[in-house]
């Protein structure tokens, strides 16, 4: 296990509704990443965190939002869900300078 | 655009064998490469890493080996397990820049025969 913890595991929402995931990064990491992975495909890279700001986003639109805590805790928050949002969004923690990012086991999200 | 990509979607092995799992890179910038597993039900788990400035690097029962002259990235797993089962992605990150964004192929679905 890395240590990196994500909630809820399994989640169910309705088309247009809005979605706050949570990742609980690795003791001593103050940067998170998320990742949304379709099913069958690799990773995607959404945003990344560093002391509480964002440091980096991926092709994703605005309704993908984020937030990091003071404890680098961090919060993914989708608006006005759409079908194709359905996946695995995966939460990574890592040093800004280390190179090794740690994946916690992802949150299921199933858009219906 | 730049991508990574995997030559095969599936590999099947008898346990005991040796895999080799195969990933075509585009972004010449790229200069740090990883290669993780993922399990059903989880998270990628990172499985070793290899710089641009590097041509092998080996870890316990897996090498990575890098040919920059042709982009290209291959993991060797020794004496395949059943434990070694499981999709595995090539990921690339660009030089320089002030964040870690890695980019993911699609991935090798690995399958150990008893």
């Amino acid at each position: 296990e890395t240590g990196v913890t994500q909630s809820p595991t399994h989640l169910i929402k309705t088309r247009g509704q809005q979605v706050t995931l949570r990742c609980s990064s690795q003791s001593g990491h103050n940067t998170v990443s998320w990742y949304q992975q379709a099913l069958g495909q690799g990773p995607q890279f959404i945003f990344q965190y560093y002391r509480e700001e964002e440091n980096g986003r991926g092709n994703f639109p605005p309704r993908f939002s984020g937030l990091q805590f003071p404890n680098y805790s961090s919060e993914l928050n989708v608006n006005a869900l759409e079908l194709d949002d359905s996946a695995l969004y995966l939460c990574a923690s890592s040093l800004l300078l280390n190179t090794e990012a740690f994946f916690g086991q992802g949150t299921r999200l199933t858009v219906v | 655009g730049e991508s990574v990509g995997l030559h095969l979607p599936t590999l099947s092995v008898q346990e005991g064998d040796n895999s080799i799992i195969n990933c075509a890179y585009s972004n010449s910038a790229s200069d740090y490469f990883i290669w993780y597993k993922q399990e059903s039900g989880k998270g990628p788990q990172f499985i070793i890493d290899i710089r641009s400035n590097m041509d092998k690097r080996q870890g316990q029962r897996v090498t990575v080996l890098l040919n920059k002259t042709v982009k290209h990235l291959s993991l060797q797993i020794a004496a395949t397990q059943p434990g070694d089962s499981a999709v595995y992605f090539c990921a690339e990150k660009p030089q320089g820049g002030s964040n870690y964004k890695l980019t993911f192929g699609k991935g090798t679905l690995l399958t150990v025969n008893p």
